[in-house]
């Protein structure tokens, strides 16, 4: 099985200020058809997660554009420009190019 | 607007068996795989299941196999979780997901399976 491994496990941030999220494979992530299939997804407290960031960098859809996914092969991150009180919550990375899908451990953004 | 309600959760003793349930309402059903995943009070995200957009084709985790059955009915527009011989550790919020080119697009509110004797 491919393990996430994100860090830190907590990120207290000053509203307006930039917040990044680093997320490991333990292999790489290149699909056999050339893509790689890493997204990241938003918890907020007591809600469903909701997708951010699909194949490494791409916004889905109706997410603000202070979101950026980067990365390639092992190594990706996941950056907010400009953390907003509602971007509070746990972000998680996650892997559907090979089974099991599998997903980080979470990372917590909190507002100092 | 999009819409995946789950349903069908409770508390059942160790050994029993749930059948979850989630209707899909707001897009078009039979265009999406189905997943289900869990989340274990206060823990991160589990995979659990996956069924191709035609039912053809299905996916476990290891630690559901064999003892956990994923279905669909497009014509109900209604994806299923059959969960047998169900244990302490089974105990979780499940969410069922919609995706399409392997990204997860929408999400249910989740339903809370509690196994406990």
């Amino acid at each position: 099985d491919i393990v996430m491994t994100q860090t830190p496990l907590s990120s207290p941030v000053t509203l307006g200020q930039p917040a990044s999220i680093s997320c490991r494979s333990s292999q790489s992530l290149v699909h056999s058809d050339g893509n790689t299939y890493l997204s990241w997804l938003q918890q907020r407290p007591g809600q469903p997660p909701r997708l951010l960031i699909y194949q490494i960098s791409n916004r889905f859809s109706g997410v603000p554009d202070r979101f950026s996914g980067s990365g390639a092969g092992t190594d990706f991150t996941l950056k907010i420009s400009r953390v907003e009180a509602e971007d509070v919550g746990v972000y998680y990375c996650m892997q559907s190019t090979q089974l099991p899908l599998t997903f980080g451990g979470g990372t917590k953004v909190e507002i100092k | 607007q999009v819409q995946l309600v789950e349903s069908g959760g409770g508390v059942v003793q160790p050994g029993g068996s749930l059948r979850l349930s989630c209707a899909a309402s707001g897009f078009t059903f039979t265009t999406y795989g189905m997943n289900w995943v869990r989340q274990a009070p206060g823990k991160g995200l589990e995979w659990v299941a996956f069924v191709k957009y035609d039912g053809t084709t299905k996916y476990y985790a290891d630690s559901v196999k064999g003892r956990f059955a994923i279905s669909r009915d497009n014509s109900k527009n209604t994806a299923y979780l059959q969960m047998n011989s169900l244990r302490a550790e089974d105990t979780s919020l499940y969410y069922c997901a919609g995706s399409t080119s392997r990204k997860f697009d929408y999400w249910g509110q989740g339903v809370l399976v509690t196994v406990s004797s």
